[in-house]
């Protein structure tokens, strides 16, 4: 069946550097795209979302950008913090009927001091 | 409303005993889903309702998994006749659709061990 993947379970950083997350998505009809973070113990957290009709979508310091063309999405952190350590999820859906929501295995970011 | 509250927040339960898990989604949201995470894994989709109508359940999930939303607020997710497989944690979101926005709030889950 179709399921949301990403490139790299495990992304390492330097504090105070820019973390660019991927995630490869292979349902064409999926139109609604979602970034969630969770730390250890926790439900994930809701970061930035974007729809298809969009290229990029940018947040407190983060940014979405999605490619269509390829099925690519990926979340830019900018300045990572430590606080930032967490796994990432994408997740899909297809939002103009309203379907479930769907994730990816996760990228774990880790910040190096 | 302080978002999406799960309870209870840890479970131990021997082998073949039934368990019952309660979320209360966020006042409003027409949509809750219910999501098992294993760990290293991403949330893997069980089952959602619109109000109180159950309008998918995972092909991958048992029969020893029901779920309800009888008044279209709170959900009740049971496991029957657990097994040491059904060890994870059970995770609750809800969500607004029909309005624009359909990111979904998640809850802090109930980790159920089975021993």
């Amino acid at each position: 069946g179709e399921s949301v993947g990403l490139h790299l379970p495990t992304l390492s950083v330097q504090e105070g550097d820019n973390s660019i997350i991927n995630c490869a998505y292979s349902n064409s009809a999926s139109d609604y795209f979602i970034w969630y973070k969770q730390e250890s113990g926790k439900g994930p957290q809701f970061i930035i979302d974007i729809r298809s009709n969009m290229d990029k979508r940018q947040g407190q310091r983060v940014t979405v950008l999605l490619n269509k063309t390829v099925k690519h999405l990926s979340l830019q952190i900018a300045a990572t913090q430590p606080g930032d350590s967490a796994v990432y999820f994408c997740a899909e859906s297809e939002g103009n009927r309203d379907d479930k929501i769907i994730f990816g295995k996760g990228t774990r970011l880790h910040i190096l001091p | 409303d302080t978002g999406v509250s799960q309870d209870p927040r840890h479970k131990i339960t021997k082998r073949g005993q039934n368990v019952t898990f309660r979320c209360d989604p966020i006042s409003e949201h027409n949509r809750l889903y219910w999501y098992r995470q294993t760990l290293g894994q991403g949330p893997e989709f069980l089952t959602y309702f619109q109000n109180e109508a159950q309008l998918e359940k995972s092909r991958l999930l048992s029969d020893r998994f029901s779920a309800e939303r009888p008044k279209g607020s709170f959900s009740t997710l049971e496991i029957q006749r657990t097994e040491q497989g059904d060890s994870a944690m059970y995770l609750c979101a809800s969500s607004l659709v029909g309005r624009g926005g359909t990111e979904a709030f998640f809850g802090q889950g109930t980790r159920l061990t089975v021993v």
